[in-house]
């Protein structure tokens, strides 16, 4: 089964800074997609950016970036010039598109962001 | 975008009582639909993942016969909290996955906040 860690509970960040999200992932499988999502204090789950894993190119959405290691299984989130918007925990998360459990979304724990002004 | 509605947003009842929450794609069909419950602080647990007019398949640990889920068409999935009790209190997320999508892409609600007194 996969599996999704976020090592890091808590963070802050002051603002413009730049903060690294960790994520690594455990699979068996070799097509899947990986995700960060953003669930503000509204608790509404807004997608960040999608990565997949056939690409060797990094995903980026203006200030947000992924160091994506396929071989380490690792995802990290950068956000650039972090804003009070930012605010918000976090969620790495893994989809596959094959085997058992195909399409089903799992999560990480989570990472709760503080943009600090 | 596509979007997912979600009511009630929040709903208070007594111990015994039934409660039904809706989850509707607005502007997509949504083959398949996905409910979330979600402790404080914690990650989003799937319960179940309904497929259009065919039962829903539960994840383990999830009781059949208390969460009951409808799929009847494809914009509408509902979720029965049956017999409720001060345990079930949560926050119940549902996403609605886009038909035709390389990873049935998942849209989510806003949620609803669940209490039982």
């Amino acid at each position: 089964a996969q599996t999704v860690t976020q090592s890091q509970p808590e963070m802050s960040v002051q603002e413009a800074e730049t903060v690294t999200l960790s994520c690594t992932y455990d699979t068996s499988e070799s097509n899947y997609y990986l995700f960060w999502y953003k669930q503000p204090p509204s608790r509404q789950m807004i997608l960040v950016i999608r990565q997949e894993a056939y690409k060797q190119q990094n995903a980026t959405e203006n200030r947000f970036s992924v160091n994506f290691q396929k071989a380490a299984k690792s995802f990290s989130l950068k956000i650039s010039d972090s804003q009070l918007g930012d605010t918000a925990m976090y969620f790495c998360a893994f989809i596959q598109t094959s085997g058992a459990g195909s399409y089903q979304l799992t999560f990480g724990k989570g990472t709760k962001l503080s943009v600090i002004p | 975008g596509a979007v997912v509605s979600q009511h009630p947003s929040r709903v208070i009842c007594k111990s015994g009582t039934s409660v039904k929450i809706e989850c509707r794609s607005l502007d997509f069909q949504a083959t398949t639909m996905f409910w979330y419950r979600q402790f404080p602080k914690k990650s989003l647990m799937l319960m179940a993942t309904s497929n259009e007019g065919s039962k829903a398949t539960y994840e383990q640990g999830v009781e059949k016969d208390k969460f009951l889920i409808n799929h009847a068409s494809l914009t509408l999935s509902t979720l029965t909290v049956t017999s409720a009790h001060p345990e079930d209190s949560s926050f119940y997320i549902c996403s609605a996955g886009l038909a035709g999508s390389s990873y049935n892409e998942q849209f989510f609600g806003p949620g609803t906040r669940l209490t039982v007194l």
